[in-house]
């Protein structure tokens, strides 16, 4: 199985911060890595595919970047909206998907 | 607009059968431009890809659930479902199916049901 490491596990942050999640895979996987943000008792919803592409919808002060083992997902201006856990997937490997263990962004 | 809702149990006794379905609307489970999958979350817990099926039949799955999972797809009913061997506690979760997207060579879940809890007692 390829694992994925989220770094941080947490944050802290204020409204207008600029935060930035890393996701390190355990071997390259080009650019088959997606970010997708959770609220509590809700379902994920895709925020950026293929490592760089932003889906519809999404505002675009997210942004996704990276390929091989390194990616990392930015917010350049934290919205009230944007405290959630975040999460990475791989879908690289077609014998097993898998995801990071998740980053929560908490207010400060 | 695509939706997708899962429907089960609720509550499953250890070593019975955990079945659930998705019923997919504003799609079709028979187009071959989506994958069809499940993933679950422990409470208070993070993401578990359980595995997919395309409209063929043809299914991957997690390996560390292989022996004990079968997804399948009936295109009839726009459905797919899951079905999940001799669960114990460690498979309650909330269940969530979701569809799969092919673009850009790699593969992304764009559509999500809301998800459903889904308890194992002994």
């Amino acid at each position: 199985d390829i694992q994925m490491t989220q770094s941080p596990s947490s944050l802290s942050a204020s409204i207008g911060d600029r935060v930035t999640i890393t996701c390190r895979a355990s071997r390259t996987i080009g650019s088959s890595l997606n970010w997708y943000q959770q609220k509590p008792g809700k379902a994920p919803k895709l925020l950026i595919y293929a490592a760089s592409s932003l889906q519809g919808g999404v505002p675009s002060r997210f942004t996704g970047s990276g390929s091989g083992t390194d990616f990392t997902l930015t917010i350049t201006s934290l919205q009230p909206e944007d405290f959630a856990t975040y999460y990475c997937q791989q879908t690289y490997s077609s014998l097993s998907w898998t995801f990071g263990q998740g980053t929560k962004v908490e207010v400060k | 607009q695509v939706q997708l809702q899962e429907s089960g149990p609720g509550l499953v006794k250890a070593s019975e059968t955990l079945s659930l379905t998705c019923s997919v609307s504003g799609a079709s489970v028979g187009s071959g431009d989506y994958y069809w999958s499940w993933v679950r979350q422990p409470p208070g817990k993070g993401l578990e890809w359980i595995g997919y099926v395309y409209y063929t039949g043809s299914t991957e799955y997690n390996p560390s659930l292989k022996s004990r999972v079968t997804i399948s797809v009936d295109k009839s009913k726009n459905q797919f479902s899951l079905n999940l061997n001799s669960p114990t506690a460690a498979d309650t979760a909330v269940y969530y199916c979701a569809r799969v997207k092919w673009d850009l060579l790699t593969y992304y879940f764009d559509f999500w049901g809301q998800g459903t809890l889904i308890t194992v007692s002994s």
